[in-house]
This record gives structure tokens, C-alpha cells and sequence, in this order.
């Protein structure tokens, strides 16, 4: 079946450091992928996606780029603010419609340092 | 902006007893779904709601779970007779078309002793 493998964590940077969590997927067909993040206290919450191979999802300042020949969709951000400091989820579904139920990673838990 | 509200955040129960976890869904979305994470594992889906109905369920939702939308506002998932590996966050989800943002809500931290 499908699955999502996130690096273990949890990872501690300095404020205006470069990020990257590493994800890798297995499925069949073209899933469609996505990263979630949690704050402290709150819901999951979208962060970006890529609908297709190739795709580049970007939202605050972090990006994700859709690789099939790899099958990965790490995230990386270029300098981390102490905002940033939350659980990040990679997931995946089958396609866009049919359901479209999310298959998880374990998550990861960034923690950033002034 | 329109959220998920699910309440409540924390429920500790004794194994054997039944507990009811209660999610306010955003007002005008249909699609409906419960997912849960054991502690240090992957966050799992258990199943999703359509129409007043189930319309997928996981191997983990078995005859001891049930979901049901009540009055149309709420949506609830109840666990017959707990187990300790029940034990879990639980998250509630909705979202308007298949093709369009799931919204999360906060979780549900149940602990069962």
C-alpha cells in the first residue's frame, strides 16, 4: 500500500539557518503530495502541495519539489525564523478526488533557537 | 476564518468505558474524516464520511468504532469499550469537494488507563 517515510527527529537549528526535511514516498499511479505543519496547540494546517512530477509547492518561504525519479518531497527553507517551530507532516493521496484520503508520515518536530 | 473545533482537547478513561469525541466541521463543507496518532507513530486515517454515510474505512476502524453526524453540525467518533492501545491523538477533518483543502482541527488527546 502507500507510504511516507520522513527523516527522524527531531531536528534543532539556529534562527536564519537552511532547513531541509527529507521525505520519500511509495505508491502507485501520480499521488499527489503534501507537507502539514502543527503548531503548538493548534490543528494541522496545510503548507504547500504538488499535484504533479515536477511540481514546486512553496508557501512562507518553504518550498517542496515533487520528484518522481526519486520519489521525494523534501522541504527546505532557506533561513528559519523561531516561528517556524512546530511538527511537520508529509503526506500523500492516490489523486485529487476518489476520496482522497491522506497517508501520513510519523512527522518531525523542528525546533528553532534565537 | 472558518475552523474545525474539536472538543474535547484531553480525555482520560478507564479501559472498558466508552468515550465520544465531538468535531465541529466548517459549515458548508461535506466531505468528513477521523484520523489518529499512536505517539510516536505515523498520524493513521480511519475513516471518511459523505453523504450520511461511510464511504471508506481503515483496518484499525472495527466494530468498536462509529461515526455519526447527529444534527448536521456535529461530527462524532465513538469507541465502544476503550482499549489501552487506544491511546492517541485524534484529529477530526473536513473539507468542501474532494479536489479542495482538508482543514484539520486541534486534536483530541485521549488516554485510557
Amino acid at each position: 500500500g502507500d507510504s511516507v517515510t520522513q527523516m527522524e527527529g527531531p531536528v534543532t537549528l539556529s534562527e536564519e539557518a537552511f532547513l531541509t526535511i527529507n521525505c520519500t514516498y511509495t505508491a502507485t499511479g501520480y499521488p499527489s503530495l503534501f507537507w502539514y505543519v502543527q503548531y503548538p496547540g493548534e490543528g494541522l494546517q496545510l503548507l504547500l502541495k504538488a499535484t504533479k512530477a515536477d511540481d514546486k509547492g512553496s508557501n512562507k518561504g518553504f518550498e517542496a519539489t515533487y520528484r518522481k525519479e526519486t520519489t521525494s518531497f523534501h522541504l527546505e527553507k532557506g533561513s528559519v525564523q523561531v516561528s517556524d517551530s512546530a511538527v511537520y507532516f508529509c503526506a500523500l493521496t492516490p489523486r485529487l478526488g476518489a476520496n482522497s484520503k491522506l497517508t501520513f508520515g510519523k512527522g518531525i518536530t523542528l525546533s528553532v533557537r534565537p | 476564518e472558518p475552523e474545525v473545533t474539536q472538543t474535547p482537547s484531553h480525555q482520560v478513561t478507564q479501559m472498558g468505558q466508552e468515550v465520544i469525541l465531538r468535531c465541529v466541521p466548517i459549515s458548508n463543507h461535506l466531505y468528513f474524516y477521523w484520523y489518529r496518532q499512536i505517539l510516536g507513530q505515523k498520524v493513521e486515517f480511519l475513516v471518511s464520511f459523505y453523504n450520511n454515510e461511510i464511504s471508506e474505512k481503515s483496518e484499525i476502524f472495527d466494530d468498536q468504532f462509529s461515526v455519526e453526524r447527529p444534527d448536521g453540525s456535529n461530527f462524532t467518533l465513538k469507541i465502544r469499550s476503550t482499549k489501552l492501545e487506544d491511546s492517541a491523538m485524534y484529529f477530526c477533518a473536513s473539507r468542501y469537494t474532494m479536489n479542495t483543502e482538508a482543514f484539520f482541527g486541534q486534536g483530541t488527546r485521549l488516554t485510557v488507563v
